[in-house]
């Protein structure tokens, strides 16, 4: 079945470092592929997607490539900040719906100053 | 109001009650998904309603588990005769349309003694 696994956390990083946070996948299909964040207190709310092979999804900084090549979305951003800190999790679709999501299992962010 | 609401944010059960966990979309947003968040587990997709279409059920984990969407607006997710493993924070999201981004409530944290 399809599945997405994201590195364990929780991950503590000064502030201005760079940041990767891996995530692979396994799907049978051609699935979307998405990484959520949740701040502190809030709720989950999408950070970027990406729908093909080879879209960069990007915002707030932050960006990650679909390879479909090694079923990768890992994220990344070359300058963290403290409001950074979140739990931030990989995401997969298959199909119309961006909602009927498999998730990983989240990765803790921690930005010291 | 502008985002999802959830109520109660916190509900604790003994074991065998029945609770329900109430869902307020976004105005407009025709798609309603409900998931579930265990302990150190990702989330799991639990339902899915879009608009006046038979419900996707496929992630409910057990016959104890129900939902309905009245109106095309609020959800109430109820779980009858409730078990310690049903511990979680469960989440509802809306989404415009059901190729739309995901807008997550902050959850409703059950605790089953």
């Amino acid at each position: 079945g399809n599945s997405v696994t994201q590195m364990e956390g929780p991950v503590t990083l000064s502030e201005e470092a760079f940041l990767t946070i891996n995530c692979t996948y396994t799907a049978t299909g051609y699935p979307s592929l998405f990484w959520y964040v949740q701040y502190p207190g809030e709720g989950l709310q999408l950070l970027l997607k990406a729908t093909k092979a080879d879209d960069k999804g990007s915002n707030k900084g932050f960006e990650a490539t679909y390879r479909k090549e090694t079923t990768s979305f890992h994220l990344e951003k070359g300058s963290v900040q403290v409001s950074d800190s979140a739990v931030y999790f990989c995401a997969l679709s298959e199909g119309g719906s961006q909602g009927n999501l498999i998730f990983g299992k989240g990765t803790k962010l921690s930005v010291k100053p | 109001g502008a985002g999802v609401s959830q109520s109660p944010s916190n509900k604790v059960t003994e074991k065998g009650k029945d609770v329900e966990l109430r869902c307020d979309p976004i105005s407009g947003h025709t798609a309603l998904y409900w998931y579930r968040q265990s302990l150190g587990q990702g989330l799991e997709f639990l339902i899915y309603f879009q608009g006046n279409s038979a419900p996707d059920k496929s992630g409910l984990p057990s016959d104890r588990f129900s939902a309905e969407r009245t109106g095309g607006s609020v959800s109430t997710l109820t779980i009858q005769r409730t078990q310690q493993e049903d511990s979680a924070v469960y989440l509802c999201a809306s989404s415009l349309t059901g190729d739309s981004p995901l807008h997550f409530g902050n959850g409703t944290r059950l605790t089953v003694t």
